[in-house]
Formats: C-alpha cells, structure tokens, sequence
C-alpha cells in the first residue's frame, strides 16, 4: 500500500461547480498535513495546510480525520485558473520531518 | 527573499555520466529536501538535509548522493547517470514541520 493515496483523476469540471478531492495515508503516527497545487511544468505550492479542525481559506475547505487516515479539499465555485494538479502532502517525525507526497489528482475547469 | 533557487534549469546528460545540481533553501530555513518528479508523477523523496547531515532517505539507489553546507545550501549529485533518471528534480527548504517550500526544479534530461 503506498503512503500516501490520491485518485489521480482527471476531474473535469464546468466554472461554478463544487469539486472535492480525498486523500488517504498510511502512517497513523503522521502529524502534519498538507494541499499543494502544482501548475505544469512548474514547481508544487503550498495551498494550504490541514488542521485538525478544519479550515477554510476563500473557497477552498480542507478536512481532517484522522481515525480513518484522510484528508480532504474542497473547492466552491470552481474558476478556470483552478485548473492544475493538487498533491496531498503527509508528514511525520522519524528522527527528521519525512514528507510524503500522493501522486497528485489532476483538475480541469472548463468554460 | 530569494526564496529556494535552484541551479541550472535544464541539463542533457548522457548515460554514464555524473551530475551534480545545486540549491540555496529560502532564508531562514535550515532544512532541505530533494524530490525527483517524473512526468505524470508526485514528487519522490530522495534525501533531506539538516546540520549538513543525510538525515532522512527514500528508496534511491546509492548512486544519488548529497552534500549540505554550512550556509544551508545544498547540492545532489547523481553517477552513472541511467535514461530513466531523466526528470524534473526539486529541491525544498523547511524549518521545523511546516510544509516545504519548492524551487523551481533542475530538468533533468538523459540521452
């Protein structure tokens, strides 16, 4: 089972939607998470970190729970420059911050 | 701030042969990490560096090696180099457990 686990997509989504991505890890003792867009060809950016309570930054709502080992992201009102690859990121302490990346679910957000 | 730089930005390379890419993290942090992105995939951990030692490793072969150095910067050096090294590498600076930040990455291509 790989660490860290995203459905790869593609979601295709029209403007407007409300679109959801899941992410499962393997590691119960993780202890940070994380939402990373990365546009093609460029490098991953944080998004967005994921706290225990939830949180939520405009229209983007991430989710944590913890006694099933996934994570969640939200986006409301989906705009086209949504459109990129958003990588779930799960990190844990092993004597140094190890960080795990899931492979990625593709977006596209259609006119 | 800089933020991470990564250098150079593209390299071809043949089979056998050694590279060495180098990385200043953003200032302030005193952690970095190496990922290598193949095309479609998430980042894959290589190593991470801390105190200018390998303090953490994912499953790459010995042929991948690391230096870091008292200014925190950082250099990934590949031998023998084989086509399927060929990617995208990206270097992220860090400080404690919060996410990393990325450069914009070494392409590297393998003839």
């Amino acid at each position: 089972r790989k660490e860290v686990e995203q459905d790869p997509g593609p979601f295709n989504v029209p403007e407007g939607a409300t679109v959801a991505f899941n992410c499962t890890y393997s590691n119960s003792a993780s202890q940070s998470f994380f939402w990373y867009r990365q546009d093609c060809r460029k490098e991953p950016k944080l998004l967005m970190s994921v706290y225990s309570s939830g949180n939520e930054d405009g229209r983007f709502t991430a989710q944590l729970n913890r006694a099933s080992q996934y994570i969640s992201l939200l986006i409301r009102d989906s705009k086209l420059s949504d459109s990129a690859t958003y990588l779930c990121v799960v990190t844990w302490d092993t004597g140094g911050f190890k960080t795990i990346f899931g492979a990625g679910t593709r977006l596209f957000v259609k006119a | 701030d800089a933020g991470v730089t990564q250098s150079p930005t593209h390299l071809i390379k043949t089979r056998g042969q050694q590279v060495t890419l180098r990385c200043s993290p953003k200032s302030g942090h005193d952690t970095v990490s190496w990922y290598q992105q193949a095309l479609g995939q998430g980042p894959q951990f290589i190593f991470q560096y801390y105190e200018e030692e390998e303090r953490q490793r994912g499953n790459f072969p010995d042929r991948f090696s690391g230096h870091q150095f008292p200014n925190y910067s950082s250099e990934l050096n590949v031998n023998a180099l084989l086509l399927g090294d060929s990617a995208l590498y990206l270097c992220a600076s860090s400080r404690t457990s919060l996410g990393p930040f990325f450069g914009p990455g070494t392409r590297l291509t393998v003839l």
